[in-house]
């Protein structure tokens, strides 16, 4: 079956520091791989997808960068963090092509001081 | 383009009683439909998922939803709420892109009093 890790659970960062947020997807090959972020008490914000190793779609701009070096890879990125950043960021992945269910991972509450 | 809204931010019921959290979509061809829910803290979990088959579908933990076009709604149901029941609710729909984007609403909150 398929599984979805997600690191670190929580982190505090201070402002101006870089971030480095992993996703990793066992058990399937060639995903569509997805970071959002949720604000408090808000909905989901897509942030970057991916159909494909090096393939990364940006959906807003903003001060994140995200990479995906492997196949079942995917990184979230910043070199200096804003405090505007901080919220539960989320991965998830699909099957390839469209009108399938995502699949989430347990998420990474970020707090910037 | 593909919408989705959420009627209700809030729901309470008391435990033992129905739930219905309510969701009308727009799409300009025919949706896959989901619902998700997430507990606080937590990765959001699919519930259950309409791909164009039977318009009555039956998820996990005693929910269902029904697919209605005429009325463009697809709402989610449970005959008894449970307190664990409690939690945030997302009805999504898929884009009409081949990159699997899912629309999001803006979440229904489930409150269960004992």
């Amino acid at each position: 079956s398929q599984t979805i890790h997600q690191w670190p659970a929580t982190l505090v960062q201070p402002v101006g520091s870089p971030l480095s947020l992993e996703c990793t997807v066992e058990g399937t090959s060639n995903p569509n791989l997805y970071w959002y972020r949720q604000a408090a008490g808000r909905g989901l914000q897509l942030l970057f997808y991916s159909v494909g190793i090096g393939q990364i779609s940006s959906e807003v701009p903003q001060n994140l960068s995200a990479s995906r070096p492997q196949d079942r890879q995917f990184i979230l990125s910043s070199k200096k963090l804003l405090l505007s950043d901080s919220g539960f960021y989320l991965c998830a992945w699909s099957v390839a092509g469209g009108n399938q269910p995502q699949h989430f991972g347990d998420g990474t509450r970020l707090s910037i001081l | 383009a593909q919408s989705v809204t959420q009627l209700d931010s809030h729901v309470s019921v008391s435990e033992g009683t129905p739930v219905l959290l309510r969701c009308n979509y727009s799409s300009s061809y025919s949706p896959s439909l989901f619902w998700y829910v997430q507990h606080p803290n937590k990765g959001l979990q699919l519930l259950l998922k309409y791909t164009s088959a039977a318009t009555l579908v039956k998820g996990i933990n005693g929910f269902e939803a029904e697919f209605k076009k005429s009325e463009t709604s697809f709402h989610l149901t449970k005959p008894s709420a449970h307190m664990s029941d409690a939690a945030e609710y997302f009805c999504v729909v898929s884009d009409s892109s081949n990159t699997g984007k899912l629309i999001f609403g803006q979440g229904t909150t489930l409150q269960v009093k004992p």
